[in-house]
């Protein structure tokens, strides 16, 4: 089975912290996403890569920045964590591009910024 | 306007009971639809793929309505474990864009 770990599951950091969420992938998969769930607003998409070293905005990339040194991690980082940024985080990948049905999730991370 | 939007519930059914979700979406160009499940805390997981002809895997019937834009879920003879939100997703076109709708809360009352 394809695993998407995130390295923490409940995080509580304080406001203007830099923070590091981590992701990583244990199948090769070439497509790696974070996306943030809030109540009523659903999954919305933060940040993606299709490559190493490679990154595209999604819908919501103010205030965050990623990076992926290795095909296996993806880094999602909150440069200055603000308290509208408490949300549970999520981390998915895909074997490639159009590859849908393989798209898997982590078990999320929970941030509450204070 | 959201590209997914689905009604966010909750519905709460007997046991033994049938419920239906609906979920429109808005790009017509949308190639492939999904149905995920959610449990409480947990991660989304893929429940079924919807195709154009409709599907159905054990008690869990899915059907695409393209000229009305709308995806169903059906659910038959409902047990407690089914429980859980439901996420109705859209793949645009383009690489990047699959949608998630807000999910439908379900509870299956004993």
């Amino acid at each position: 089975d394809v695993k998407v770990t995130q390295s923490s599951r409940y995080l509580v950091k304080r406001t203007g912290e830099k923070v590091f969420l981590e992701c990583v992938q244990d199948m090769d998969h070439e497509n790696m996403f974070w996306y943030r769930q809030d109540p009523g607003l659903g999954l919305r998409l933060i940040y993606f890569s299709y490559d190493v070293k490679m990154k595209e905005k999604g819908d919501i990339p103010e205030g965050y920045s990623v990076s992926r040194e290795k095909k296996e991690r993806f880094s999602l980082i909150l440069e200055s964590a603000s308290t509208n940024q408490t949300s549970m985080y999520l981390c998915a990948s895909s074997p490639r591009q159009g590859a849908w049905y393989g798209y898997t999730f982590g078990s999320g991370t929970r941030l509450t910024v204070v | 306007r959201k590209e997914v939007e689905q009604d966010p519930g909750p519905f709460n059914v007997p046991e033994g009971a049938t419920v239906a979700f609906n979920c429109t979406y808005s790009n017509s160009a949308s190639q492939s639809f999904f149905w995920y499940r959610q449990d409480c805390r947990k991660e989304p997981k893929l429940l079924m793929s919807v195709y154009s002809s409709g599907n159905e895997d054990g008690r869990f019937t899915a059907q695409l309505n393209r000229a009305s834009q709308y995806i169903s879920l059906l659910i038959r003879d409902s047990k407690l474990s089914d429980s859980a939100t439901y996420l109705c997703v859209a793949l645009g076109t383009g690489a990047n864009n699959l949608f998630f709708g807000t999910g439908t809360r379900l509870t299956v009352i004993p």
